[in-house]
């Protein structure tokens, strides 16, 4: 357990489903991030909130939103997927952005 | 960008130590050093922070030459469960912080 709670960890969605990934940290942080990692790829920075407002949005296709009702919370809100996007999505916080991030265990997708 | 440079993998056998060293010739002033270690299929996990000379924690030793343009993490005494990918960050309190490739460690009995 890291303080950074992600759910599921293992999910499967079809092509035309609308699914949601949620993150939680009880940290006390104000940073929270989204990563994608493909096999033998490096982590790629997907979004960064600070305190609860969106400030990066690293060229993500629409087909993925980010929502953050507080900094406790993060959603990645998932429709219309390729199958190119089965990836390990996680989720990170921070007390500030950019320092000592602490991550979840992640949410394993497979679109078919 | 990739504002570090780490070797792509390493071996090692139990019992020893490893240093893996990592490049950042283009580091700013105000940008720290961190490493991550990942097991497949988790999420990676901080090991340890430094800003210069060498910092000590629990599990590993962080040492950083003067001029900051590189930066060695040392395992003592290595076991087969630090198998894993190795990050090297830069960032300060600013700027996002980018993973590169990692080191993938293999620990051998």
């Amino acid at each position: 357990e890291t303080g950074v709670t992600q759910t599921p960890r293992h999910l499967v969605m079809g092509m035309t489903n609308k699914k949601s990934l949620k993150c939680e940290q009880h940290l006390g942080h104000n940073a929270m991030y989204w990563y994608k990692q493909s096999a033998k790829k490096p982590l790629e920075l997907m979004f960064v909130y600070n305190f609860k407002e969106q400030t990066e949005n690293n060229s993500v296709p629409s087909r993925f939103s980010p929502e953050c009702p507080n900094s406790s919370h993060l959603f990645l809100h998932l429709h219309t997927l390729q199958p190119e996007d089965s990836a390990l999505y996680l989720c990170a916080s921070s007390q500030v952005v950019a320092y000592g991030y602490t991550f979840g265990s992640g949410t394993r997708l497979t679109v078919v | 960008l990739a504002k570090t440079t780490q070797p792509i993998s390493m071996d090692s056998y139990e019992g020893q130590e490893v240093n893996i060293t990592c490049s950042h010739n283009n580091i700013a002033t105000n940008d720290y050093i961190t490493w991550y270690q990942q097991f497949p299929s988790q999420g990676p996990r901080f090991i340890i922070q430094g800003y210069k000379t060498k910092v000590t924690n629990e599990v590993a030793s962080l040492f950083i030459p003067a001029d900051r343009k590189s930066s060695t993490l040392s395992l003592p005494r290595v076991s087969l469960s630090d198998t894993a990918v190795y990050y090297c960050l830069v960032g300060d309190e600013g700027g996002k912080l980018i993973f590169g490739q990692g080191t993938e460690l293999s620990v051998k009995p």
